[in-house]
């Protein structure tokens, strides 16, 4: 089993609807879950970060964090195609100075 | 700098030969961190250092990858001996500290022939 574990996709929405990311990790010991973003030949950047269980909103994004299933999610509010990119799910344990696992991520295609 | 920023941006290299990859993080940045990330996947933790001191090195696939950073600044990774399966592209990331942000460079894509 892999520590953190994302279906690859590709998950395709159309533009306006709301596009539904998901990612599981295996280790209690996590602390911090990350969404990063990374186009196509391009590097990842961080859209959002959380450590609390519940919901934290920035604009469009929301992501979601449950300890107890150890899940998280992240969610897209009226998807643009600007927002077609691979969505990359990350966790960081406590001790280990900010080293991040990451998933596999997950490809998102939204079609005008 | 402005961003974190690896050299060379592409490298093609013999079997057998070894390969120095560098990163200058963005100024000022405590914590240098090197992931190695095959296509369709993503970022694989490699080493990571706190100024010049290489904390965690677990990651490194075998004793042909070393890393360091010695004047807390400018790190190098180098892979003595490539073999093709160590093709990949390899990312840098900077951050401020421990919890802090971190900010990966555009990368270095090695291919092994």
């Amino acid at each position: 089993q892999k520590e953190v574990e994302q279906n690859s996709g590709p998950l395709s929405v159309p533009e306006g609807a709301i596009a539904s990311l998901n990612c599981t990790y295996s280790d209690r010991g996590s602390q911090s879950f990350f969404w990063y973003r990374q186009y196509s030949g391009k590097s990842p950047e961080l859209i959002m970060f959380i450590y609390s269980n519940g919901d934290k909103e920035d604009g469009r994004f929301t992501a979601q964090l449950n300890k107890a299933s150890q899940y998280v999610s992240l969610l897209i509010r009226d998807s643009q195609p600007s927002d077609s990119a691979t969505y990359l799910c990350a966790v960081s344990r406590r001790n280990q100075g900010g080293k991040l696992i990451f998933g596999q991520g997950t490809e998102l295609s939204v079609k005008p | 700098g402005a961003g974190v920023s690896q050299s060379p941006r592409y490298k093609v290299t013999k079997r057998g030969q070894d390969v120095a990859l560098r990163c200058d993080p963005i100024s000022g940045h405590v914590s240098l961190y090197w992931y190695r990330q095959a296509l369709g996947q993503g970022p694989e933790f490699l080493t990571y250092f706190n100024y010049e001191a290489q904390q965690d090195k677990s990651g490194l696939p075998n004793d042909r990858f070393s890393a360091e950073r010695p004047e807390g600044s400018i790190s190098t990774l180098t892979i003595q001996r490539t073999e093709q399966r160590d093709s990949a592209m390899y990312r840098c990331a900077s951050s401020s500290g421990r919890g802090a942000e971190a900010f990966f460079g555009q990368g270095t894509r090695l291919t092994v022939v």
